[in-house]
């Protein structure tokens, strides 16, 4: 099988503090992990592409500052949103692809997050 | 840049009819495509991956077809079940791996 694992599935925190999400592929190693943004009732938007031991590749318009990705083995990648405002309350879903292969991409099961 | 769009957004049936989602993108340039499930308020659990090569996939009542000079793909249902409620993506790959995601299509069946 591939399993994704995110953690935690839902957190709330207070604005302006700052939150980690973990992504963790169980039973396969991924060299790239992939995250991903959703808004109620809108399709998944790319926010940034992890590479195991080097810088994340941030899309237009993430600020790379605000979302800390680190991706520091073949099994982990963690998100950081700091100094979290309201408007970062969304769905978190991150997901994990093998090296070589069909460029299948495998998702974790998403973190809800929400700043008060 | 590649658009993806599905049709409709929205789609209700009475169990154990057979249903066609519609999914189409612009840039026939694509090396696979994707059909996702996401149910309310979780993750995406992958339903069939179509390479370019292939015209179409099967799997249990799912039946997912390619078409890349027309720009469409369709997923089909048969005999549906009140468990096939959800909401329905498409996927298919930009760059080296990063997916781009339709808009996908809520799905109720109706007992």
């Amino acid at each position: 099988g591939a399993v994704v694992s995110q953690h935690p599935s839902r957190v709330i925190c207070k604005s302006g503090t700052s939150v980690k999400i973990e992504c963790r592929s169980l039973d396969f190693q991924a060299t790239t992990m992939f995250w991903y943004r959703q808004f109620p009732k809108q399709s998944l938007m790319l926010m940034a592409t992890s590479n195991e031991g080097s810088k994340a590749t941030y899309e237009q318009g993430v600020e790379k500052d605000k979302f800390l990705i680190n991706h520091a083995s073949l099994t982990l990648s963690t998100l950081t949103v700091t100094s979290a405002h309201p408007e970062d309350s969304s769905f978190y879903i991150c997901s994990a692809s093998r090296p070589g292969g069909t460029h299948e991409q495998y998702f974790g099961p998403g973190t809800r997050l929400t700043v008060t | 840049k590649q658009e993806v769009t599905q049709i409709p957004a929205a789609l209700s049936v009475p169990e154990g009819e057979n249903l066609v989602l519609n999914c189409s993108f612009t840039d026939s340039a694509i090396y696979n495509l994707q059909w996702f499930r996401q149910d309310p308020g979780k993750g995406l659990t992958s339903l069939l991956l179509i390479q370019s090569s292939q015209r179409e996939q099967t799997s249990g009542r799912l039946n997912a077809s390619l078409d890349k000079s027309s720009g469409r793909s369709t997923l089909y249902i048969a005999a549906s079940q009140p468990g096939d409620s959800a909401t329905y993506l498409c996927a298919v790959p930009f760059g080296a791996n990063n997916l781009f995601f339709g808009t996908g299509t809520r799905l109720t069946v109706i007992p």
